[in-house]
């Protein structure tokens, strides 16, 4: 069965610092990945996502980076952290199957704080 | 692009009583839906999806869902809620083509106390 995977769980950061946030999968090949921040009442924005080794798609304009190395690794940076980077973090995967049909699965996310 | 929009931020019921999240959508294209719950500092977990074939959508936990096309709506309901059920539910929708990503509704907090 799949897993995915994300460290830290939870991460207090200055401001200007770097950030590493990294996401892996198991038991699937050539996943799309995606990156999303889920700051509080505002429900869940898509930051990123990943079709495949080395392609980034960004959603929205940030100080924030993503970056996929090897298949089922997506890492999301950042060179000077802002108080507005503070959210939750999810990671999520998915396989698409026939036509566009695509179920996005979860990770158990990252807590940032920025102070 | 498709939008959501979840009408009650919050929901509060008795444990044992009926509940319904309301979910309606918009879009120009062929929609994919989802459920999605999430309990206290965790990831979001699948409760239910509708892909194709019949509206009515059975997921985990005893909830379902159905898809009404002329209504543009994919209402969450469970005849009698558990404490337990006490979590943030997010109505999601995917369109059917392949530059669609999945757009997530505000979610709606399910607030149940016995």
């Amino acid at each position: 069965s799949q897993t995915i995977h994300q460290w830290p769980a939870t991460l207090v950061q200055p401001v200007g610092s770097p950030l590493s946030l990294e996401c892996t999968v198991e038991g699937t090949s050539n996943p799309n990945l995606y990156w999303y921040r889920q700051a509080a009442g505002r429900g869940l924005q898509l930051l990123f996502y990943s079709v495949g080794i080395g392609q980034i798609s960004s959603e929205v304009p940030q100080n924030l980076s993503a970056s996929r190395p090897q298949d089922r690794q997506f890492i999301l940076s950042s060179k000077k952290l802002l108080l507005s980077d503070s959210g939750f973090y999810l990671c999520a995967w998915s396989v698409l199957i026939s036509g566009y049909q695509e179920t996005q699965y979860f990770g158990p996310g990252t807590r940032l704080l920025v102070l | 692009a498709q939008s959501v929009t979840q009408l009650d931020s919050q929901v509060p019921v008795f444990e044992e009583a009926p509940v319904e999240l309301r979910c309606n959508y918009s879009s120009s294209v062929s929609v994919y839906l989802f459920w999605y719950v999430q309990y206290p500092n965790q990831g979001l977990q699948l409760l239910l999806k509708y892909l194709s074939g019949s509206t009515l959508v059975k997921g985990i936990n005893g909830f379902e869902a159905e898809f009404n096309k002329s209504q543009t709506s994919f209402h969450l309901r469970k005849p009698s809620v558990h404490i337990s059920d006490t979590a943030e539910y997010f109505c999601a929708v995917r369109g059917n083509s392949g530059y669609s990503t999945l757009t997530f509704g505000k979610g709606t907090m399910l607030l149940v106390s016995p």
